[in-house]
């Protein structure tokens, strides 16, 4: 195990389609975490699951967004109708407890 | 309204120079962590406090959270090349301690 995996690393999209990011975590790990970083800013809390109940969700995360973790193993975050608003890097973390194990993120153009 | 400010937000030494970063807040944090970031990449985690107090040093970085867990700060010690990225604190709060806070980061660059 290398690693948190996220897949794609780039997307780009036309404002108004839905998008589909997936997130593979470290096996052993049973906390997963979906962030979003814009230029300059640090990441922004999304939404965190424990095994495969979403436990925790931010105001940020509006009604077009939605999570899921199926059996605990990897994730999938998707915006449906995107907006220009949405482009940022969107960072899975995983961990046990103290400390994350961030992957490389899938950075989102909307166009 | 950011809850863990930064500074400086941008830092530009020579190679060999020490420097400090602070990381600010009015509130209480139950642990606090230090990032590293690379463009175009994910953080890295560079270490954990949880105590008051608390002193970590990893090779030439020395990280410290302040008595009352509100502050902390990273001190690099003759700073090289490889230092240079985009420096991340955050914050877990003791009524919600799932998720962290980050800070708006301190980019630091070492010119050789």
């Amino acid at each position: 195990d290398t690693g948190v995996s996220q897949d794609p690393r780039h997307k780009i999209t036309k404002r108004g389609q839905n998008v589909t990011f997936r997130c593979d975590p470290i096996s052993e790990h049973n906390r997963l975490y979906w962030y979003r970083q814009t230029l300059g800013q640090g990441p922004e809390f999304l939404t965190y699951f424990q095994n495969e109940a979403q436990l925790e969700k931010s105001r940020l995360l509006s009604d077009r967004f939605s999570a899921e973790r199926p059996k605990g193993s990897f994730s999938t975050l998707e915006i449906q109708r995107t907006e220009q608003g949405d482009s940022a890097m969107y960072l899975c973390a995983s961990g046990p407890g103290y400390g994350y194990t961030f992957g490389s993120g899938t950075r989102l153009t909307v166009v | 309204t950011q809850l863990l400010e930064q500074s400086p937000q941008f830092l530009s030494i020579q190679e060999g120079e020490n420097l400090t970063v602070y990381c600010n807040s009015s509130s209480v944090f139950s642990s606090l962590q230090w990032y590293r970031q690379e463009p175009g990449e994910g953080p890295v985690l560079l270490v954990t406090v949880v105590t008051g107090g608390e002193v970590k040093k990893l090779k030439r970085l020395t990280f410290q959270f302040g008595d009352a867990r509100k502050d902390s700060s990273l001190h690099i010690t003759a700073a090289q090349p490889g230092d240079t990225g985009l420096y991340l604190c955050a914050g877990a709060l003791p009524d919600t301690g799932n998720q962290f806070y980050f800070g708006t980061g301190t980019s630091l660059t070492v010119i050789p």
